[in-house]
């Protein structure tokens, strides 16, 4: 059984260009959340949706960061005119449906690192 | 909003011995309180969690205690040893609301042999 998968897992893109990361969640997951990371920081929620539906972007910048969920394929963070402050660690979380018990368990994926020039 | 709060910032032990790292939370509504495990250049890997509804919990080594009313809760590692070494993280989340984890800022653990 994989576990969450990302890609890339490094990134590296000039100012101004667009990063776009991909998060593959767990079997059976429909639960999938983006974090931040900073050097010698904690993570930072960013967003949290469900299959077409984002539930909660209050941790998400208003300009330039947008992120998705499609009803196939992966969930995909994208960045638009990256800007150095923008380089960071971004992970991808999963978790099941809700069931009675599980609570709010998250797995996370490798992270991909963005390296902005 | 959550703030949760997490010291030592690091710790260093020698093998065998015991280490403690504590958390503070801000929002009583929380009931969620996993702890993660960071190695250099990897993912956070879940170690342990605990609901509000108990108050204490124990896997092999490591066993997370919560204190409800003083809003802090804490991850005890008995016998570390070297692979023990990671950063650590203490997260608070409400289960049904956003679920979104707020996490602490970690806390650099080094086990000497």
């Amino acid at each position: 059984n994989a576990g969450v998968m990302q890609n890339p897992r490094h990134l590296v893109r000039r100012r101004g260009q667009e990063a776009r990361l991909r998060c593959s969640p767990m079997k059976g997951h429909s639960h999938v959340y983006w974090y931040r990371q900073l050097p010698e920081e904690g993570l930072k929620f960013m967003v949290y949706l469900q299959k077409e539906n984002i539930i909660d972007e209050s941790g998400m910048p208003k300009e330039r960061f947008s992120a998705e969920f499609p009803k196939e394929g992966p969930s995909i963070l994208r960045i638009q005119q990256v800007v150095r402050g923008d380089s960071a660690a971004y992970f991808c979380a999963s978790s099941p449906p809700g069931v009675a018990g599980t609570g709010n368990e998250q797995f996370f994926g490798p992270g991909t690192r963005l390296t902005v020039l | 909003g959550e703030n949760v709060e997490q010291h030592p910032s690091t710790l260093s032990v020698q093998e065998g011995d015991s280490a403690v790292i504590k958390c503070t939370y801000s929002d009583s509504a929380s009931n969620y309180f996993p702890w993660y495990k960071q190695e250099l250049g990897k993912g956070p890997q879940l170690i342990i969690d605990i609901r509000s509804n108990v108050g204490e919990k124990k896997d092999q080594r490591i066993a997370v205690t919560l204190n409800k009313t003083a809003k802090h809760f804490s991850l005890h590692i008995t016998e570390t040893q070297p692979e023990d070494s990671a950063v650590y993280f203490c997260a608070a989340s409400m289960e049904g609301g956003s679920e979104k984890l707020v996490f602490g800022k970690g806390t650099k653990l080094t086990v000497n042999p």
